[in-house]
């Protein structure tokens, strides 16, 4: 079964310091991978997405992910937080199914930055 | 594009009546996505329609859920009836056809049913 998993529900970091936000995943064939943050009160916000090439992705917000094929993980990373990051970060893998792909995503991950 | 759009933002209704949740997608996408998110269970994808049709609806939770695209650009989710437990706030998504194609979502409508 194709899944996505987020090990930690909550992440707590200081301002300034770099951030990681865990992500594993399980799928048959290619792994298409996504990142998408919620603020309060709004819909989910696409960030970055890892397709194929340089295992570094850059998105948003100066947010970037690391695709690693042996972990089978996608973490998403930022080197300085700010409050501002303060959200839940949910991953999500893109799944072939019944002939049809849809998203699949993980149960999220609430970032709290501290200043 | 001003995105997806969801109506209404926010809807209060008593229980044992019936709710209408509408969407319309990004122009131009062929996938279309229900999910309903709360504490407890986090956000869980009802059902996906592709090309209009639905493709995928195990994820609805009963007989009281049912969803129709029409045309391309519109979709409900109507719920009847209604109960205090499908309190929650509901997301349409829309995306293109292929795997790498990331989903847009909708600004959601928080449901609560007293």
């Amino acid at each position: 079964a194709q899944s996505v998993a987020q090990p930690e529900d909550q992440v707590n970091v200081a301002e300034g310091n770099p951030l990681t936000v865990k992500c594993t995943y399980s799928v048959s064939g290619n792994p298409y991978l996504f990142w998408y943050v919620q603020y309060p009160n709004r819909g989910l916000q696409f960030l970055l997405k890892y397709i194929t090439g340089d295992n570094l992705v850059k998105g948003s917000y100066g947010f970037e992910a690391e695709f690693n094929k042996s972990q089978t993980s996608f973490h998403l990373k930022k080197p300085s937080a700010l409050v501002s990051d303060s959200a839940l970060y949910f991953c999500a893998v893109s799944a072939f199914s019944g002939g049809y792909n849809k998203l699949i995503f993980g149960a999220g991950t609430r970032l709290a930055v501290h200043p | 594009d001003a995105g997806v759009i969801q109506s209404p933002r926010h809807e209060v209704t008593e229980m044992g009546q019936e709710v209408t949740l509408r969407c319309k997608p990004i122009s131009g996408h062929n996938s279309l996505f229900w999910y309903r998110q709360t504490m407890m269970r986090g956000l869980e994808l009802l059902i996906y329609f592709n090309n209009n049709v639905p493709i995928d609806d195990s994820g609805m939770p009963e007989d009281r859920f049912s969803a129709k695209m029409p045309n391309a650009s519109f979709s409900t989710l109507k719920i009847q009836p209604s109960e205090p437990r499908d309190s929650a706030v509901y997301f349409c998504a829309s995306s293109g056809d292929t795997m790498n194609t990331e989903a847009f979502f909708g600004q959601g409508t928080r449901l609560t049913v007293v």
